[in-house]
């Protein structure tokens, strides 16, 4: 069946540019996460999202990153006035209990 | 929170010797622990995970075992082949649905002929 998709798949902004990331999470998961992953790094969690409601922001890194799932389904995290120390690449993942798939990630490049 | 320490950072086997990969966490409440595999510019892909009521668990070449009281996991792959080569993370969660994973620094896995 169809996993989870992201897009765009690659994403260059300029210093100060709002961005938005779409995930389409595998269809009836009603968890949905969001992930950022520096280069050789591990996925680090940003976001937690049980149908439409956003239970955990705890790890959003500042005020300028926003996610919403108004309808449990689609997420879009957005990142308003984009720094350089935000390009990485962004994991989206669903899961109906514990096991969770990730997307294909979007790799945003800040300039 | 929890911390997930991982080891080694790189690997380097024969092609069909074993390999190993060891993690640590600090939080007692964790319960679950996948193990990803990561080929460049990929997505994580969930290879084998354990759930603290068991101490080992099998799927072909690939297992894993777990500690709870010294607070220990490992990956294990025998019979290593070239496209076993990829960067392993291990995780860490409170399970249940809802739970965040806390993940390890990577190990960079290269299996040489």
């Amino acid at each position: 069946g169809a996993g989870v998709s992201q897009s765009p798949r690659y994403k260059v902004a300029k210093r100060g540019q709002d961005v938005a990331l779409r995930c389409d999470p595998i269809s009836g998961h009603v968890s949905l996460f969001w992930y950022q992953q520096a280069l050789g790094q591990g996925p680090e969690f940003l976001t937690y999202f049980q149908n439409e409601a956003q239970l955990d922001k705890s790890g959003l890194p500042s005020d300028r990153f926003f996610a919403e799932r108004p309808e449990g389904s689609v997420s879009t995290l957005k990142i308003q006035r984009t720094q350089q120390e935000d390009s990485a690449v962004y994991l989206c993942a669903s899961s109906l209990v514990d096991e969770q798939y990730f997307g294909p990630g979007t790799r945003l490049t800040v300039t | 929170g929890e911390n997930v320490e991982q080891h080694p950072s790189t690997l380097s086997v024969q092609e069909g010797d074993s390999a190993v990969i060891k993690c640590t966490y600090s939080d007692s409440a964790s319960n679950y622990f996948p193990w990803y595999k990561q080929e460049l510019g990929k997505r994580p892909q969930l290879i084998i995970d354990i759930r603290s009521n068991v101490g080992e668990k099998k799927d072909q070449r690939i297992a894993v075992t777990l500690n709870k009281t010294a607070k220990h996991f490992s990956l294990h792959i025998t019979e290593t082949q070239p496209e076993d080569s990829a960067v392993y993370f291990c995780a860490a969660s409170k399970g249940g649905g809802g739970n965040k994973l806390t993940f390890g620094t990577g190990t960079q896995l290269k299996v040489e002929l």
